[in-house]
């Protein structure tokens, strides 16, 4: 079954504590796997594109990479405002549907 | 440059209506795809349209259904409404399979 896994459910970190979360997923046919910030009661922002194993983009303090069966989002020196819930969603067939994993909420304390 | 629109904002329906939300594209996008997401679970994928035509859909029942208007414009329908229907529903655009941009959403509580 096509699966989107991401770890751990819920990270808190102190301002300026870096680390990273997890995305993992179980799809034959990877066309692109995507990363969403989501704030409380909004829509997902999004955030990267990857492609293939091996690429990665970086955005401020963000840095997004990708192997074979999972993928990473770096947070380098985080702030506060970075606390939000981080998505991550592939996309796999010829179509535009996308599978969401449940999501990673990080808090981000002063 | 307008983003994805969304209308309303939220709505409080009872059991057994029926609820139409409604999506407006970002310029220059032609792809329009729906979601619902549960509190605390990310989006669930319910369908998609692109040139009026519903090109895929998730497992949802057919008391969802869309319709896609040539402005690319977009409505989604709910029928008989059931109490697990309560969610954010979350429109996006894109250009056919490329990156998907989210609108704010719709809450919509069914009592």
């Amino acid at each position: 079954e096509d699966q989107v896994t991401q770890s751990p459910e819920a990270l808190r970190l102190q301002e300026g504590e870096s680390s990273s979360l997890n995305c993992s997923y179980t799809v034959s046919g990877l066309r692109g796997l995507f990363w969403y910030r989501q704030d409380p009661g909004k829509g997902p922002e999004f955030l990267f594109t990857l492609y293939s194993a091996g690429e990665e983009k970086e955005k401020e303090r963000l840095k997004a990479t990708l192997t074979k069966k999972e993928s990473f989002l770096h947070i380098t020196a985080p702030k506060p405002e970075d606390s939000a819930t981080y998505l991550c969603a592939v996309n796999y067939n010829q179509g535009g549907k996308l599978i969401f994993g449940q999501g990673t909420e990080l808090s981000v304390k002063p | 440059d307008a983003g994805v629109t969304q209308s309303p904002t939220h709505l409080i329906k009872t059991r057994g209506q029926q609820v139409t939300l409604r999506c407006s594209p970002k310029s220059g996008h032609d792809t329009v795809s729906w979601y619902q997401q549960a509190l605390g679970q990310g989006p669930q994928f319910i369908f998609q349209y692109y040139e009026e035509e519903e090109r895929q859909r998730g497992n949802f029942p057919d008391r969802f259904s869309g319709h896609q208007f040539p402005n690319y414009s977009s409505e989604l329908n709910v029928n008989a409404l059931l109490l697990g229907d309560s969610a954010l529903y979350l429109c996006a655009s894109s250009l056919v399979k490329n990156e998907q941009f989210f609108g704010p959403g719709t809450r919509l509580t069914v009592l």
